[in-house]
Parts: C-alpha cells; structure tokens; sequence
C-alpha cells in the first residue's frame, strides 16, 4: 500500500490564487513527521515546511501553510498568494518513528503551473 | 542555513566508464547521507543509505557491485556508478539529515549523468 499519496499529478492555477496540494498518509506509528519540498526545474530539492505528528498547530513558513489533519491522515500544503516563481514539482514526505534514521518516504509529486 | 554540495553537477561518460559523484556536508557533520535516483517526471527513488565508517545499506534491487558507495568521513559520501551504461542515465542527489532538534534533510543540487 501507497505510504504517501499524492492524487494530482498536476495542476494549473492562476497566478495570486491560493492553491492547495493534497497529501495523505499512511502510518501506525504515532511519532512521524511530515515534510513538503519544491523541486523546480533545475532539480534542486527545497525544503518548504515540517509538521510533526505531536505538533498541535499547524506547521506556516511564510506564503506556505500546512493543513494538518491527523485524524484523516492528511497533510494538504496551502500556498498562498501564488507567484510564477512557485511553478514547480512538490513532493510529499514522511519520516516514520523515532527510530528511521532520518529515512523519508516520498509521494509521486504533483507539478504545479502557475499561468499568468 | 546547512549546505550541501554535490560534485560534478553534470557528466557525459562513455558506456563502461566508471563516475564517480561526491557529496558534502559544507557545515555540518553527516553520519547518514542517502542517494537517490530520480527518472524524468518521477519521485525520487531511494538508492542506499550511506554510513559513516560502516558498509552502505542498499534499498532491494539496487546493486551493491554497480553503484559503489564509500562514507569515508563524516562530511564526504561518494557514489561511483561503475562501467556505466545508457541505462544508467539518469538524475542522482544525495541529501544529509541534520540531526535533532532540527529534523531536516538538506539536499544537494543533484547531478545529471548521461551515459553514451
């Protein structure tokens, strides 16, 4: 079974709308956390932001928040204010345990295209 | 912020030439480092994970004879893809994790190899 699940593989906003990406996973563990990164074109890998299972609020980064629903196991990324900048692949990941060794479990991605 | 470089970023090699990728923690010391392997459009795929001073703990299916790798030192992890073959072209990036509190893996910029 899919640990991390990515539904869209792609989606087209319009620049300065909010855009939410959708992730849900799947653990028994109760310590994990869970990281969203950008890789745009060039292939860099881009830390955005980190929610841990025991975080109570949800994890923000500047234009970026995490919609953490632990019951529904889900952690949506929100972008606010979307630029052209922010066209790019965006990947889920999980950290599972406190014992992982730093291991992290992606999602497919999704590739996000903002349109002028 | 913690860097990590990876070296070179680009390569051509002939089919059976051997390459060899470096990847540094610039600012701190990394006793794991993971490779990856990314194809065109795909998420990244988990190669091994590096230790310092032990042998590579290889994911299942990835082999051990053609991808070398070697964590000589707590800030140095290469990988060598040996007598390389087109089918070896692809995306590879390594990333450290930077140990708690932080729970963050840093990524290298990733290097391009094209096998002829």
């Amino acid at each position: 079974a899919q640990k991390i699940t990515q539904t869209q593989p792609g989606m087209f906003v319009q620049e300065k709308e909010a855009v939410t990406l959708d992730c849900t996973y799947d653990t028994s563990d109760q310590s994990y956390g869970l990281f969203w990164y950008k890789q745009p074109s060039s292939g860099e890998m881009i830390f955005l932001i980190y929610q841990g299972s025991y975080d109570e609020q949800n994890a923000t980064e500047g234009r970026y928040s995490l919609n953490f629903q632990k019951a529904r196991k889900s952690a949506n990324l929100v972008i606010s204010a979307s630029q052209l900048g922010d066209s790019a692949m965006y990947f889920c990941a999980m950290r599972e345990g406190p014992d992982s060794n730093y291991q992290l479990i992606w999602g497919a991605g999704t590739k996000l295209i903002i349109k002028p | 912020g913690a860097v990590v470089s990876q070296h070179p970023s680009r390569v051509i090699c002939k089919s059976g030439t051997s390459v060899k990728i470096e990847c540094r923690s610039l600012d701190f010391q990394a006793t794991t480092m993971f490779w990856y392997r990314q194809f065109p459009k795909k998420s990244l795929m988990l190669m091994a994970t590096s230790n310092e001073g032990s042998k590579a703990t290889y994911e299942q299916g990835v082999e051990k004879d053609k991808f070398l790798i070697n964590h000589a030192s707590l800030t140095l992890s290469t990988l060598t893809v040996t007598s390389a073959h087109p089918e070896d072209s692809s995306f590879y990036i390594c990333s450290a994790p930077r140990g708690p509190p932080l729970d963050e893996q840093f990524f290298g910029p990733g290097t391009r190899l094209t096998v002829l």
